[in-house]
């Protein structure tokens, strides 16, 4: 099976820099991608990491260690609009069938 | 235009009536999920489709069933609910299989039974 660990709650100061990590244990591992939830809204997709590095994509940085099953999430220049919940999804392939398990959460608070 | 949509946004039901989710996708992909979340905000997959054919099926109550149409279509029948079913169901849908790290989810679908 598979099993996600991430913290449930970080609290930052706006203007500042986060990191949200991200362990797990799976098989079949393809991959580990991060969304974003806000309260009553959709997850939407923010990044992907198939290989080991850093992956940046504006304000956000993802990075991936395949040899410790370890990710996180890097938010720079926080604003009060980045407060939302952020899952860790790791995608695994058992025969042909691809899915993704996610994260329990962690609820990012942005204050002033 | 929305990419994902689902109706209806809010579900309200007593136990053991039967009712459908519907889920429609406008992006062209190929494939489709279901997922639910717990009030906990814990997001689990319960079904996948790729060009309608059932890929995923997690161990889901066979009272849940999924019907794909078309491959632009994934609806979603519940028999016979329960309590335990009251969560926020989510479609989504990925360009093609290989592409299921990036997913397009709906607004959701909150059912709560009473």
């Amino acid at each position: 099976g598979q099993s996600l660990e991430q913290p449930s709650e970080v609290t930052a100061v706006e203007g500042a820099i986060v990191q949200i990590n991200c362990t797990y244990q799976t098989s079949g591992f393809y991959g580990l991608s991060w969304y974003q939830q806000h309260d009553g809204g959709a997850p939407t997709f923010l990044s992907y990491n198939a290989l080991d590095g850093l992956e940046e994509t504006g304000r956000f940085s993802s990075f991936l260690s395949r040899s410790d099953s370890y990710g996180y999430l890097l938010l720079q220049e926080l604003q009060m609009k980045d407060s939302a919940s952020y899952f860790c999804a790791v995608r695994s392939l058992t025969g042909t069938a691809s899915k993704l398990t996610f994260g329990t959460g962690t609820r990012l608070q942005v204050t002033l | 235009d929305t990419a994902v949509s689902q109706t209806p946004k809010y579900l309200v039901t007593q136990m053991g009536n039967d009712k459908s989710i519907k889920c429609e996708q406008n992006l062209g992909h190929d494939t489709m999920y279901w997922y639910k979340q717990d009030s906990k905000k814990f997001l689990k997959i319960m079904f996948s489709y790729n060009n309608k054919e059932l890929i995923i099926n997690e161990t889901v109550p066979n009272r849940f069933s999924p019907k794909s149409p078309d491959k632009a279509h994934l609806n979603l029948h519940i028999n016979s609910l329960e309590l335990g079913d009251s969560a926020v169901y989510f479609c989504a849908s990925s360009r093609l299989l290989a592409d299921g790290n990036e997913q397009f989810f709906g607004p959701g679908t909150r059912l709560t039974v009473l």
